[in-house]
C-alpha cells in the first residue's frame, strides 16, 4: 500500500487562469474520488469514477471543472478560468474495501 | 445533504471521554468517521454499516442507529494523540461510497 499521491501540494494561480491537479490512487483500488474541503468545513462530493469511467458528477462542479481518469489508474482535475470562490483544498481518495484512504490534498489560491 | 454533527468542539484533559454524534435527514446504509489533524488529510477511523458490522480502530468506539440515522462516536480515556477534527460521513445508497460529511467536531485534548 503506497498510499494515494496528489501533486501538486499546493498551488497558487491568478483569477482566470487554467489549473490542473494530478492523483494517483492506491493501484489496486479501481474507485477514485474526488472531494473539496473549505476552512472549517468537512468534504464535498465533486466526482468519482470506477475505473475509466466517471460515474457521477456534483452540481458543485460547473462547466469550468472537468475530471478524467485515463486507462483507469491516475486521474486530473482541471480548473479553467479560475475564480476566488474556488480556493480549496481539494481531495483525492480511493477506497479500501472499507473507508476512504485519502491523498494529502492540493491547496489551491486563487488571487 | 449534510449530516449534522455535535458539539462543534470539545476539550479534554487527558483521560477523559467524550461523545461526538451524527445525525442525518436520510435513511443510511453507512457511517464513516475520519480524523483529520490540522494541515492532513482524513484518516479513516471506523465505519459502520446497515446490519451492525463495524470495521476499524481498535481503541474508539462507535455506535450506529439505523431506526433515528444517527451515529455517535466515543472516545474513551482520550490521549493526546485523539486531538483533531472529526467528521463523520454518511452512505445513503449502498455501493457507491459516495459520503456526505458533516461539519466537524473538534477535539482538543490536554496534558
Amino acid at each position: 500500500d503506497t498510499g494515494v499521491s496528489q501533486n501538486p501540494r499546493h498551488k497558487i494561480t491568478k483569477r482566470g487562469q487554467n489549473v490542473t491537479f494530478r492523483c494517483d490512487p492506491i493501484s489496486e483500488h479501481n474507485r477514485l474520488y474526488w472531494y473539496r474541503q473549505t476552512l472549517g468545513q468537512g468534504p464535498e462530493f465533486l466526482t468519482y469514477f470506477q475505473n475509466e469511467a466517471q460515474l457521477e458528477k456534483s452540481r458543485l462542479l460547473s462547466d469550468r471543472f472537468s475530471a478524467e481518469r485515463p486507462k483507469g489508474s491516475f486521474s486530473t482535475l482541471e480548473i479553467q478560468r479560475t475564480e476566488q470562490g474556488d480556493s480549496a483544498m481539494y481531495l483525492c481518495a480511493s477506497v479500501k474495501p472499507y473507508g476512504y484512504t485519502f491523498g494529502s490534498g492540493t491547496r489551491l489560491t486563487v488571487v | 445533504q449534510q449530516p449534522v454533527q455535535s458539539p462543534q468542539a470539545v476539550i479534554l484533559r487527558e483521560g477523559e471521554d467524550a461523545v461526538i454524534n451524527c445525525s442525518s435527514s436520510k435513511a443510511l446504509y453507512s457511517v464513516h468517521w475520519y480524523r483529520q489533524k490540522h494541515g492532513e488529510a482524513p484518516v479513516f477511523l471506523m465505519i459502520l454499516l446497515k446490519g451492525g458490522e463495524q470495521k476499524g480502530h481498535d481503541k474508539i468506539s462507535a455506535s450506529f442507529n439505523e431506526k433515528k440515522q444517527q451515529s455517535s462516536l466515543y472516545l474513551t480515556a482520550s490521549q493526546l494523540s485523539y486531538s483533531g477534527t472529526y467528521f463523520c460521513g454518511t452512505e445513503t445508497l449502498s455501493n457507491d461510497y459516495k459520503l456526505s460529511f458533516g461539519a466537524g467536531t473538534t477535539v482538543t485534548v490536554r496534558a
